[in-house]
């Protein structure tokens, strides 16, 4: 089935460090990724669309130069976090579609999320 | 408004119980509609898409009304291992998807 790694799955970091986050599709290829943060208890909240060769989509509220997303493979995406601050503490979790397999359109599979504590 | 609302729960059953959950979608132009389940500090997995002429799946059937903008969840003969938070979760014909903030669900012995 289709597998979506993400890494690390946690970190730790000091106010004002940058943290990237990468997310693999495994076994097929992804043309658009997707970004979301979860605060404890609260809902999965979309950032960004990622797309490959591309600039990404960002949500409403979402600051760009904040959360940098890449996008240069099919394969890869990678969300960095820039000076970060212990506000941006969250579950950040990647996803793709890989239709194919599943059999149907638009389902999405998602990493297994990497948990940032900033201190 | 939210673009995806659920009942927010927490939903406590005993087992072999018959739960339900809702879900309102505000947009029109939603196409697909899921059901994910999320385990504790885990990733969302997709537990079954709705379909317009509603589905089951052993004991889980889905249903959707387009009229209304509303999806449901039914589980029935709850088990200990189907505590967890639920997602409700919808697009318009592209990969992004919207979700609903979950309802969480304990089931008890």
């Amino acid at each position: 089935g289709a597998v979506v790694s993400q890494h690390p799955s946690w970190v730790i970091c000091k106010s004002g460090t940058s943290v990237k986050i990468e997310c693999r599709s495994l076994d097929f290829q992804a043309t658009t990724m997707f970004w979301y943060r979860q605060f404890p208890k609260q809902s999965l909240m979309l950032m960004a669309t990622s797309n490959e060769g591309s600039k990404a989509t960002y949500e409403q509220g979402v600051e760009k130069d904040k959360f940098l997303i890449n996008h240069a493979s099919l394969t890869l995406s990678t969300l960095t976090v820039t000076s970060a601050h212990p506000e941006d503490s969250s579950f950040y979790i990647c996803s793709a579609s890989a239709d194919r397999v599943h059999g149907w359109a638009n389902v999405l599979t998602f990493g297994a999320g990497s948990r940032l504590t900033v201190l | 408004r939210k673009e995806v609302e659920q009942d927010p729960g927490p939903f406590n059953v005993p087992e072999g119980a018959t739960v339900a959950f809702n879900c309102t979608y505000s947009n029109s132009a939603s196409q697909s509609f899921f059901w994910y389940r999320q385990d504790c500090r885990k990733e969302p997995k997709l537990l079954m898409s709705v379909y317009s002429s509603g589905n089951e799946d052993g004991r889980f059937t889905a249903q959707l009304n387009r009229a209304s903008q509303y999806i449901s969840l039914l589980i029935r003969d709850s088990k200990l291992s189907d505590s967890a938070t639920y997602l409700c979760g919808t697009n318009t014909g592209g990969f992004k998807t919207i979700f609903g903030a979950g309802t969480r669900l304990f089931v008890k012995a």
